[in-house]
């Protein structure tokens, strides 16, 4: 059975980074697509990009172009989500999400989430 | 970006009756629709993908439909493990979008 876990809860100042960890065990890991989607408090998800690592193709929703970068290490089946330059709307619940495919279809595998708080 | 907007926002049933939310794509995405129930903390589970393909394990009380820009997910005789909050999800093109979900409720 296929498993994404995610690291923990983070608490940053505006203007920091922050990155994510997202390990994946029970499948292959180098040819299915996998996708960061945030959910703020109260509002429905939002794609943010993916990566399949087999073609070590990234991409990114425009709105994030620039502040986000998502990489794969095929030696621990773990991605990362790396965001910068981070603002107080960007508190919010990070998922990663794996499709079935090599390409960004549905997600059938979540992680448990990782609440990234940006405070002052 | 292709804009999903769903209806009605929130909803509140009895538990036996059917259910239909409706999601609206704002232009043609073929069948490239999923729907995803959401449970308070925890991440969205697929239900239906392909616009009408049931997920394995997921009740046939569960269905969906419609194609192009209008599509629909139906309950028929509500249960009450099924309050939760719904989620369309288009995949024609990059970016991915989502609607902004509708709220089941039980009356």
């Amino acid at each position: 059975q296929v498993q994404l876990v995610q690291s923990g809860a983070e608490v940053k100042r505006p203007g920091s980074s922050v990155k994510v960890s997202c390990q994946a065990s029970g499948g292959a890991f180098s040819s299915y697509a996998i996708s960061w989607v945030r959910q703020a408090p109260g509002q429905g998800p939002e794609w943010m990009g993916g990566i399949i690592p087999l073609f070590g193709s990234t991409n990114y929703a425009q709105k994030f172009q620039g502040r986000v970068t998502i990489t794969a290490d095929e030696s621990t089946s773990t991605a990362y989500l790396d965001l910068k330059r981070l603002r107080f709307d960007d508190t919010a619940i990070y998922y990663c999400a794996r499709t079935q495919h090599t390409g960004y279809d549905r997600f059938d595998y979540w992680g448990q989430g990782s609440l990234v708080t940006v405070s002052s | 970006d292709i804009q999903m907007t769903q209806s009605p926002s929130s909803l509140s049933a009895s538990v036996g009756d059917r259910v239909t939310i409706t999601c609206q794509a704002s232009r043609d995405i073929n069948n490239y629709l999923n729907w995803y129930q959401q449970k308070p903390g925890k991440a969205p589970n697929l239900l239906i993908y392909d616009a009408s393909t049931l997920k394995t394990g997921v009740p046939s009380r569960f269905s969906g439909s419609g194609s192009g820009t209008h599509f629909t997910i139906t309950i028929n005789s509500l249960q009450p493990e099924d309050i939760a909050t719904y989620y369309c999800q288009q995949y024609d093109s990059l970016p991915i979008t989502f609607g902004q979900g509708t709220r089941l409720e039980i009356k």
